[in-house]
C-alpha cells in the first residue's frame, strides 16, 4: 500500500511570495489533514477535509493560507503572501473513517524556508 | 481547548536500558484513543502505540507500551531494551474526536 504522498519536498521562497503544497493521500482514505509544524515543536492542525469538505479550519490563517481537496483525493495548500513566520514543515496526513481509532498516517512533510 | 502537556523536552538514555517519557492531557470526553507518535531525524511521522480508553489494560507493542492512568489523564511511554534507532522526537497525541491534538515533545537521544 502506497503512502502520503507530499511535494515539494523542500522550498525556498522570498516574503510576500506564494507558494503552494500537494498531498496525495492513502487511497481510500476519505480524511485529510494539513498540519504546520515549526522547528522544535509538535504539528499544529490547519485544516481537516473530509472527502471533498471542510471538518474544521478553525486555526487556519485564512487571510493568507487556503486549501482545497477536489475531488475528494488530492489536496493542495497555498500561502500567499508568504511572513517570515510562516518557515515551517507541512505534514499532511491521512487516515480512514473505517477505522475507529482514527490513527492518521502521514507524509514526509514539506519544509518551507521564507527569506 | 484541549491541552497535552509532555514536562521532558530532552532525554536521554543508554543502549540497552529503559526509560519512560511523561504525558498528561486534558479531556472532557469519555471515550477516546491516545496515541505515541516517534519523529525520527529528517524522517517522517510514524505510529508507536495507541491505547483505547475504555480499557485498563495498558497496550503494548514489542519494546513499547504504556502506563495509562485515565483518572489522573496521564498516559506514559516506556520503552525497554532501548536502541539507537529509537532516537527520535516523541509525541503524545490524545484524540479529539476526529483530531489529534499533539504535545510538544520529547527529544529522545539513546547513547552507544
Amino acid at each position: 500500500e502506497a503512502g502520503v504522498a507530499q511535494s515539494p519536498r523542500y522550498k525556498i521562497i522570498e516574503k510576500r511570495q506564494s507558494v503552494a503544497f500537494w498531498c496525495n493521500p492513502i487511497s481510500g482514505h476519505a480524511t485529510l489533514y494539513w498540519y504546520q509544524q515549526i522547528l522544535g515543536q509538535g504539528p499544529k492542525l490547519l485544516i481537516q477535509f473530509q472527502n471533498n469538505g471542510v471538518v474544521d479550519d478553525s486555526q487556519l490563517p485564512k487571510d493568507r493560507f487556503s486549501a482545497e481537496r477536489l475531488k475528494g483525493v488530492d489536496s493542495t495548500l497555498k500561502i500567499q503572501p508568504a511572513k517570515l513566520e510562516d518557515s515551517a514543515v507541512y505534514l499532511c496526513a491521512s487516515s480512514s473513517t473505517s477505522a475507529s481509532s482514527y490513527e492518521q498516517y502521514f507524509g514526509p512533510g514539506t519544509r518551507l524556508t521564507v527569506t | 481547548a484541549q491541552t497535552v502537556t509532555q514536562s521532558q523536552p530532552e532525554m536521554s538514555v543508554q543502549e540497552a536500558e529503559t526509560v519512560t517519557l511523561s504525558c498528561t492531557y486534558d479531556t472532557s470526553e469519555s471515550n477516546y484513543y491516545l496515541f505515541w507518535y516517534k519523529q525520527p531525524p529528517s524522517r517522517q511521522m510514524i505510529l508507536v502505540i495507541r491505547q483505547e480508553a475504555y480499557k485498563q489494560q495498558n497496550a503494548t507493542e514489542n519494546r513499547f507500551s504504556v502506563n495509562f492512568q485515565k483518572a489522573a489523564k496521564s498516559f506514559s511511554l516506556k520503552i525497554s531494551d532501548s536502541q539507537l534507532g529509537d532516537t527520535a522526537m516523541y509525541f503524545c497525541a490524545p484524540q479529539s474526536g476526529q483530531n489529534f491534538v499533539f504535545g510538544p515533545g520529547t527529544r529522545l537521544s539513546v547513547l552507544p
